[in-house]
Parts: structure tokens; sequence; C-alpha cells
């Protein structure tokens, strides 16, 4: 089935740990996006990318960052310097990239302090 | 960024009740998306508005694009259970460097009660 797949479900960062956070999308998308949620603060946009090879930065991209060398795929790092990680991440697609189709959302990763 | 208001935060209504919801934005948008989140998953796509004055229903759903531009209703009928879980509104950026990312409503918590 086409969809997109984030990875792992559940994650555990140490302090001053970076963690890699999967997201992968079959749907031959070229627009990709990441998403914070906190609970009763909506979704704030980290970083996107519009096409392969190019990434912009978001409204909350201190402390985060990405690439994008495959169109499948949008990873995305939480670095030691977000110091406030603790939240639900979320991944999403649309295509094409500047229309106004709606995007599509992964299932999203907890990430959890030790 | 664009805000939108979105409102209520949160309901608490009973099972077959009828629900509204609204979200307003101080700049038009030419799109209005409606997404429903369930718990610990990612959003879903309810319902997209394209044009201005329209009125949409998907199921006991129905939404409706404001005349203004710069609004949008989501209306749910005899609701039951299974419609538990957070609403969002979202409109795309049309317009330069942004072009293509969601903004999003802070969403609305609906409880339903049997």
């Amino acid at each position: 089935d086409g969809g997109i797949t984030q990875s792992p479900k559940y994650l555990f960062r140490k302090e001053g740990q970076n963690v890699t956070l999967s997201c992968e999308q079959n749907l031959n998308h070229d627009a990709m996006y990441w998403y914070r949620q906190d609970p009763g603060q909506g979704l704030r946009l980290i970083y996107y990318s519009q096409i392969v090879n190019d990434f912009q930065k978001g409204d909350i991209a201190e402390g985060y960052s990405v690439s994008r060398e495959k169109k499948e795929s949008f990873p995305l790092t939480v670095t030691s310097a977000q110091k406030n990680p603790t939240a639900f991440y979320l991944c999403a697609s649309r295509d094409p990239p500047l229309s106004n189709q709606p995007q599509h959302f992964g299932d999203g990763t907890r990430l959890s302090i030790l | 960024g664009q805000q939108l208001n979105q409102s209520p935060q949160s309901m608490f209504i009973q099972e077959g009740e009828d629900v509204s919801m609204n979200c307003t934005s101080s700049s038009i948008f030419n799109t209005w998306l409606w997404y429903k989140q369930d718990p610990g998953e990612g959003p879903v796509l309810l319902i997209a508005l394209y044009k201005a004055g329209e009125l949409t229903s998907n199921g006991r759903l129905t939404a409706q694009f404001g005349i203004t531009r710069k609004d949008s209703f989501l209306n749910i009928s005899a609701s039951i259970p299974s419609d538990v879980g957070i609403y969002f509104c979202a409109g795309p950026s049309d317009r330069g460097s942004t072009l293509g990312r969601l903004y999003f409503g802070r969403g609305t918590q609906l409880t339903v009660w049997p």
C-alpha cells in the first residue's frame, strides 16, 4: 500500500545524545514536512523540503537538522542542542509541491527523554 | 507566520448531539482543510474546500468555506463515540518562499459521552 512510514513509533533519548527519526514515503511526492506536536499546541513546522537536495527552516528549526538526499526519504535529527525534545513528531508529504493539495501524514514518532 | 484561530478548544458532548467548530484567519486563504487526529496517530484529511462559499459534505460531516475567505466551519451531525479525537483546520500558503506550507489551528478536542 502507498503511504508514509515513520519509525520508530517510540524513541527514548539520553541527555546529550542525538537521535534520528525516519520518514519514508512511497507516494512519489516531491514535498515533505516535519512537524512537532505538544499537548494543546497544535502542529508546529520544523523543516520542509519542496524537492530533493533542498530544504527550508520552518518556525521551530533550532536544535533540529534534516537531509533530503532521496525523494522518498526525509530523516529528522534531534540534536543535543534541542533542550526540550519530548514531543510527538509527525512527517507529511504532498504532491504536487507548489499547489494547494492537502498534505498526507504518517503515524508519528513519540520521543521521550530518559 | 499566519495565525489560525480555532474554537472551541475542547467540547464535551453526548452521543447523538450535533457539533460545530470554526476557524478564523487574519489573512485570506484560497484553500481550507479539515483534519481529524485519533490518539497516537497522524492527522487524516476529512474535507478540502477550494472555493469561497463552498459547502461540502462527507457523511455526517459538513464544512463551509467562508465568503470572506478568512474563515471556515465544520459541523458534525448525530455524533457517535468514534468521533472522539482532535479536529484541526489548516490553510496552505500560496505566496513566495513559503509556498506550499500549511498553517494549522490549535485543534478542537472532541469528547463524546455514550
